[in-house]
């Protein structure tokens, strides 16, 4: 099946620093890709959604300026967290829309803000 | 009312036993998924679904859309089962998430 790559898998930064987190699909071409967020036993939150080549469309409460989306070709989407604070401390899914109704899931990064 | 609501919340069963999740949803959809995390938080996708019924090894996956009702059912079930289940309805936009059930599976 189609695959989903994140990177890092796990980052430990300081606070007021900036994370850079990285989405591929390895074999196929996602013309989106949605980054999602987690905290401990509590669901996914859908941040933003991601189209290749136009700007992210965020979800309400999101903010654009810290959590920085860069789509920039078919098959790689990147989050920057700004400014990190310990609160940003998360599980950070990605996920690539492949044709239809079709999505394949990254493995999540799991940042942690000291 | 969540638009996309999960029951049971948490499941134990024995090894062997028939498994079903529930999902019902109040939103139109092009689709529901079938998700399952391990605890290591990785997502894989199990199942989506527009209408009947799909069947994947030792899971199966139903779907009635006039009732707006899914179920995931998981046959002979195993340890290895253990996961969280999460069902997520799909509006073309964007993933609805269920709260996901939590599976034990015990030996």
């Amino acid at each position: 099946g189609a695959v989903v790559s994140q990177h890092p898998s796990r980052v430990i930064c300081k606070s007021g620093t900036s994370v850079k987190i990285e989405c591929r699909s390895l074999d196929f071409q996602a013309t989106t890709m949605f980054w999602y967020r987690q905290f401990p036993k509590q669901s996914l939150m859908l941040m933003a959604t991601s189209n290749e080549g136009s700007k992210a469309t965020y979800e309400q409460g999101v903010e654009k300026d810290k959590f920085l989306i860069n789509h920039a070709s078919l098959t790689l989407s990147t989050l920057t967290v700004t400014s990190a604070h310990p609160e940003d401390s998360s599980f950070y899914i990605c996920s690539a829309r492949l044709s239809g109704y079709e999505q394949y899931f990254g493995p999540g990064t799991r940042l942690t803000v000291t | 009312k969540n638009e996309v609501e999960q029951s049971p919340q948490n499941l134990t069963a024995q090894e062997g036993e028939f498994i079903t999740i529930n999902c019902s949803y109040s939103v139109g959809i092009s689709a529901l998924h079938w998700l399952q995390q391990h605890p290591g938080g990785g997502i894989v996708s199990l199942f989506m679904l527009s209408s009947g019924k799909k069947k994947h090894g030792r899971l199966i996956a139903t779907i009635n859309i006039q009732e707006k009702h899914s179920s995931l059912h998981i046959t002979a079930s195993h340890p290895r089962d253990s996961a969280v289940y999460i069902c997520a309805a799909d509006n073309t936009d964007k993933l609805i998430f269920g709260t996901g059930t939590r599976l034990q599976v015990f030996p």
